[in-house]
C-alpha cells in the first residue's frame, strides 16, 4: 500500500524568510501525481502546487516551490518570503491510476506557524 | 466558476438519528470524492464516483454509511444510523478527467458534524 510520510509534525518560520516541509511516499509505481494542500484554520483544502511524476523539472506557484526526488522518494515545499497567512496546515499527497481506480493519499499533515 | 459547495456547514445531532450530507461539485467535473477527517485517522478517502457511477466504495467504513450521486451535479453522503464515532469533518472533492489538470481534486469547505 502507498504511505504518505511528513516527519514534521510541527515548523515554525519568520515572516518573511523561508521554510522547507518534508515529505516521503512509498510506493513500487512510476507515474503518479504528488500534491501540496493548505488548510488554515477555516479548515477549506486548497491546493497548493501538484507534481506529474514523469516531469524532471520542479514545480513552482509564486512563492511556493518544490524538490521532487523521484529516486529518493522525495517532495519536499520551500515557502519562500513567508507571510503571516502561510499560516496553516500542510498536506503532502500521494496519487496514482491503478486499473481504472485512483486514490489521493495523505499525510498526517505539518503545522506551520508564521511568527511576526 | 462557483468551486465545490457543500451544506450543511455544520451538524449537530444525537446518536440513533439519520444525518445527511450535500455536495454540487464544480460544474463540468466528472469525477467526485468524498472524504472523512478526524485527528485519529487523518484524511481518508470514503467512496468516489466517476460520471455519477460508484467505482470504489471500499472506503466507507460499514453499512451505516451509503452514498449516492444522482447526477452530475449532485451528490449525498448518508448515515444511518449515527454514532458518537462518527464526528468528523467530512469532504466532498471533485476533479475532471481528459485535461491537464486531470487527478486535481478540488475541495469543498466541509461538513462538521458532531453526534452527541
Amino acid at each position: 500500500a502507498q504511505t504518505v510520510t511528513q516527519s514534521q509534525p510541527e515548523m515554525s518560520v519568520q515572516e518573511a524568510e523561508t521554510v522547507t516541509l518534508s515529505c516521503t511516499y512509498d510506493t513500487s509505481e512510476s507515474d503518479y501525481y504528488l500534491f501540496w494542500y493548505k488548510q488554515p484554520p477555516s479548515r477549506q483544502m486548497i491546493l497548493v502546487i501538484r507534481q506529474e511524476a514523469y516531469k524532471q523539472q520542479n514545480a513552482t506557484e509564486n512563492r511556493f516551490s518544490v524538490n521532487f526526488q523521484k529516486a529518493a522518494k522525495s517532495f519536499s515545499l520551500k515557502i519562500s518570503d513567508s507571510q503571516l497567512g502561510d499560516a496553516a496546515m500542510y498536506f503532502c499527497a500521494y496519487l496514482v491510476e491503478e486499473g481504472g481506480s485512483e486514490k489521493l493519499v495523505f499525510g498526517k499533515g505539518t503545522k506551520l506557524t508564521v511568527n511576526p | 466558476d462557483a468551486g465545490v459547495i457543500q451544506s450543511p456547514r455544520h451538524e449537530v445531532t444525537e446518536m440513533g438519528q439519520e444525518v445527511t450530507l450535500r455536495c454540487k461539485p464544480i460544474s463540468g467535473h466528472d469525477y467526485l470524492f468524498w472524504y472523512r477527517q478526524t485527528m485519529m485517522r487523518g484524511l481518508e478517502l470514503l467512496i468516489y464516483f466517476n460520471n455519477n457511477v460508484p467505482i470504489d466504495d471500499s472506503g466507507m467504513p460499514e453499512d451505516r454509511f451509503s452514498a449516492k450521486m444522482p447526477n452530475a451535479s449532485f451528490s449525498t453522503l448518508k448515515i444511518q444510523p449515527s454514532e458518537p464515532r462518527d464526528s468528523a469533518v467530512y469532504f466532498c472533492a471533485s476533479s475532471l478527467a481528459g485535461t491537464l489538470q486531470r487527478h486535481t481534486q478540488y475541495f469543498g469547505p466541509g461538513t462538521r458534524l458532531t453526534v452527541l
